[in-house]
Order: C-alpha cells, then structure tokens, then sequence
C-alpha cells in the first residue's frame, strides 16, 4: 500500500523558513516523480512543484520560484520542500503527491501538513 | 501558464441525477487532463487521467470526455458519497495548474 507522511509544518513567522518531510512506503521511490501541492483555507488546490525521479530535473509555479526548494533523498524513501521568505499567503495544507509513470498528475497523496505564516 | 476554468463553481443536485462538470483550457492541451475528487478534510482523490480514463477502483459512473480545450466530467447516478468537491489539472505544461473547483452540493 502506497503511503505518503507529511511532516514538518509549523507556525512561523512572515519571512521564515521552514522544511517539509515526506516520508514514502509502499512503492520503489527511486523510481517515480514526486510533486507538492498546496491549499489555502477554504481554496482550491494549488500546485507548488515537481521533481524527476532521479532528482536531476526540478520544477517550480511562478509563486514560489526563488524562495521554495524541492528535492529528495532517494536513499531514505525521503522528499523535501525547503520554504524560505514565507508570506501570509503561503499559509496552506501542503500535500506530498506521487506521480505516475506517463503524466505529471498525481496518483497517490498524503495527509498534508498546514503552514501558517503569522506573526 | 495555462489557465484552466471550471463551470460551475457550485451547483445542487439529488441523488441519482446525472451532473456534467466542465473544464476549459486558455490553450491546447490535447488530452493531458486528470480529475480528481476532494471531499471536506480530506486529501483529493485521482478519478481519470488521460482525460477519459478511468483510475483502477473508481465506480464506472464516472466518465470524463475531451480533447484540445474543452473538457467534461460525467456522473451518471450521483450518490451520496459524490457530493463533493472536484478539480481538473492539466498536465500538458509547467507550471501544472488545477482549476478552480466545482461544489457539488445536495439539493
């Protein structure tokens, strides 16, 4: 069974940093893209960024270019989201998404972990 | 990037209605379009990919239709279980971008 565990959402301040976990099982990680996908309260669902299997490839939404970082520890079954220069506007759920061999949409989802930018 | 449009936004409907949701593309995207299903609290759920096919376990009711920039999503019997929230997401180009959701509510 294909699990994904979100971890390492907080409150933290306007201008912070923060590092998202997500832990994978239940797949060979090594093999398969991975992307992040947030939620404002009460908002619909926004993607945030992607990275390839191998970790050579990165992608990011225009809203986060710069300050978000997405990578991956493939030797821990392990992905990351390093959020810098937090706004109140990434207050969010930010879900862990698996991806599919043959399209980048999203086959399995964790929990999601909230953000929220506040001083 | 893309911009994709959702109508409606919300609607009410009964149990056993037939509903079509649809979804358009500010561009080309051929068939690179996923649904997905998000009930209150709860992460969304993968309904069909490739615009029209089905993800292994969800019920046949539903069905998805298109190509290019036009897009629907049809339950053929609601049930209860459906009234939800649902999104397209095109997966043609980066940025990927989701729409904007339609409400599904009990009427």
């Amino acid at each position: 069974e294909v699990q994904l565990v979100e971890s390492g959402g907080d409150l933290v301040q306007p201008g912070g940093s923060s590092r998202l976990s997500c832990a994978a099982s239940g797949f060979t990680f090594k093999n398969y893209a991975m992307s992040w996908v947030r939620q404002a309260p009460g908002k619909g669902l926004e993607w945030v960024s992607g990275i390839n299997a191998g970790g050579e490839s990165t992608y990011y939404a225009d809203s986060v270019k710069g300050r978000f970082t997405i990578s991956r520890d493939n030797s821990k079954n392990t992905l990351f989201l390093q959020i810098n220069s937090l706004r109140a506007e990434d207050t969010a759920i930010y879900y862990c998404a698996k991806v599919p061999f043959g399209g980048d949409y999203v086959d399995y989802w964790g929990q999601g972990t909230l953000v929220t930018v506040s001083s | 990037a893309i911009r994709m449009t959702q109508s409606p936004s919300s609607f009410s409907a009964s149990t056993g209605d037939r509903v079509t949701i649809t979804c358009r593309a500010s561009q080309g995207i051929s068939n690179y379009l996923a649904w997905y299903q998000q009930q209150p609290g709860k992460a969304p759920k993968l309904l069909i990919y490739a615009a029209s096919t089905l993800q292994s376990g969800v019920p046949s009711r539903f069905s998805g239709s298109g190509s290019g920039t036009d897009f629907t999503l049809t339950v053929s019997s609601l049930q209860s279980e459906d009234f939800a929230t649902y999104y397209c997401q095109q997966y043609s180009t980066y940025p990927l971008t989701f729409g904007g959701g339609t409400k599904v509510e009990i009427k």
